[in-house]
Order: structure tokens, then sequence, then C-alpha cells
């Protein structure tokens, strides 16, 4: 157990539709990132928060936003949902840069 | 930006025999390096991790990694498989604030 936890860990929806995935960190990480984990993309690097500010972005879509609200949970709004968005969404967290503690994953399936 | 390369897609081995996952970066600098673990249905576990000393790198479980910066290599190796290490493994580099993956090598473990 990573101390990072994702809620939900399936979630099943239509075409077209809006969903929002939970993260919360491990106890004192500062430093929340998000990860799309698909077949063919393999593990993608989407976004990162740091105590509440946007630090970095990677190949995040324009109809995926995310934040880190002050007791550190983030969250990733994925909208208008397309059936190539169904994937593995993974949440990490850290206190340093250089390792970052994964958690379980959300499953998205886009139907 | 820096890149890594996983050149084997699924490695079949025994149980018993030794392993050995190749991973190739791309990077003119000393990169910060890892390999993570993915069992089924599970999220990302790291194993070991290198920025920079002893180039023999001792991780969880048994694994251990060699950076041999000749080569641009950071191979993961472990003496003796066990069953229970059947997963997909995954190489990555810190690439500013975010880690670059791998597409990430299949371990089968035969009785």
């Amino acid at each position: 157990d990573s101390g990072v936890t994702q809620t939900p860990k399936h979630l099943i929806t239509a075409t077209g539709q809006r969903v929002t995935l939970r993260c919360s960190p491990r106890s004192g990480d500062l430093s929340v990132y998000w990860y799309q984990q698909s077949l063919d993309q393999g593990l993608q690097f989407l976004i990162q928060y740091y105590n509440g500010e946007e630090r970095a972005k990677g190949n995040i879509l324009e109809r995926f936003s995310a934040q880190q609200f002050p007791d550190l949970h983030s969250e990733l709004n994925l909208s208008s949902l397309e059936l190539g968005d169904s994937a593995l969404y993974f949440c990490a967290s850290s206190v340093a840069v250089n390792e970052q503690f994964f958690g379980p994953g959300t499953r998205l399936t886009v139907l | 930006a820096q890149s890594v390369t996983q050149p084997d897609i699924h490695i079949t081995v025994s149980e018993g025999a030794s392993l050995e996952l190749r991973c190739n970066y791309s990077y003119g600098a000393t990169p910060y390096l890892f390999w993570y673990v993915q069992s089924p249905g599970q999220g990302l576990q790291l194993l070991l991790k290198y920025f920079s000393g002893d180039t023999l790198v001792q991780g969880i479980k048994g694994f251990e990694a060699e950076f041999k910066r000749s080569q641009s290599s950071f191979n993961l190796r472990k003496p003796s498989v066990h069953w229970s290490d059947a997963a997909e493994y995954f190489c990555a580099v810190l690439n500013d604030y975010k880690l670059s993956f791998g597409a990430g090598t299949t371990v089968t473990v035969r009785a």
C-alpha cells in the first residue's frame, strides 16, 4: 500500500459524458501527478500540481482538467468522453520530485 | 527530451532462473532512472532508483539494476525468479517534473 488512494476503482460511462476522478496523496506530500495508461499510448504523464498550483503539463487533452484543493487532494475531470479515453488513470504523489508513489488507479470504460 | 526504450515486450522465464530486463535511455547528462513493477490489476510499485553514485543499485524483492553510461543502459536483474514476479515492468526516466515510461516488459514465469 503506497498510501495514495484513488476513487472510484472502476467507472463505466457513455460517450459524451463527464466524470471526476479523485486522488488523495500520501500524508505530507505536496505534489500530485496524473498519468494515463492505455493500450495504444502506454503510460503517459498528464499533469502535475504542487501545493495547489499547476506545475507541469504533459499530453493532456483540452477536454481534461485537474485541480488540487487546499487539503491537497486532487481531482481529474474528463468531459465529452470518447471511446479512446478508456484507460487506467493513475495518481501519484511525492514530497521530493524524484520519488513518486502511485495509487491503485481508476479504470475508466467509455461505452 | 529524455526517453527510455525497453526492447523486450515479453519475456518468459522458468521459476528459479535468472532474469534480466533491458532498458536504454537517451539523455546527455546523468539521468534519474527508475524501475517500477505493475502486478495484474495493481498500481505501480517502485522497485529501485538511480540518481548518482554507485552504479549498482539494490532494490526491493531481490532486484538490482546496473547503470552503464557507456551503453546508455539501466538493466534490471534478479538472480532467481519466483512465480510472484510475474508482472509488467516499466523503466522510467525523470524528465523535468514528470516520469517518462518505457513501453514495459511483461514477464511470465513458468513452473
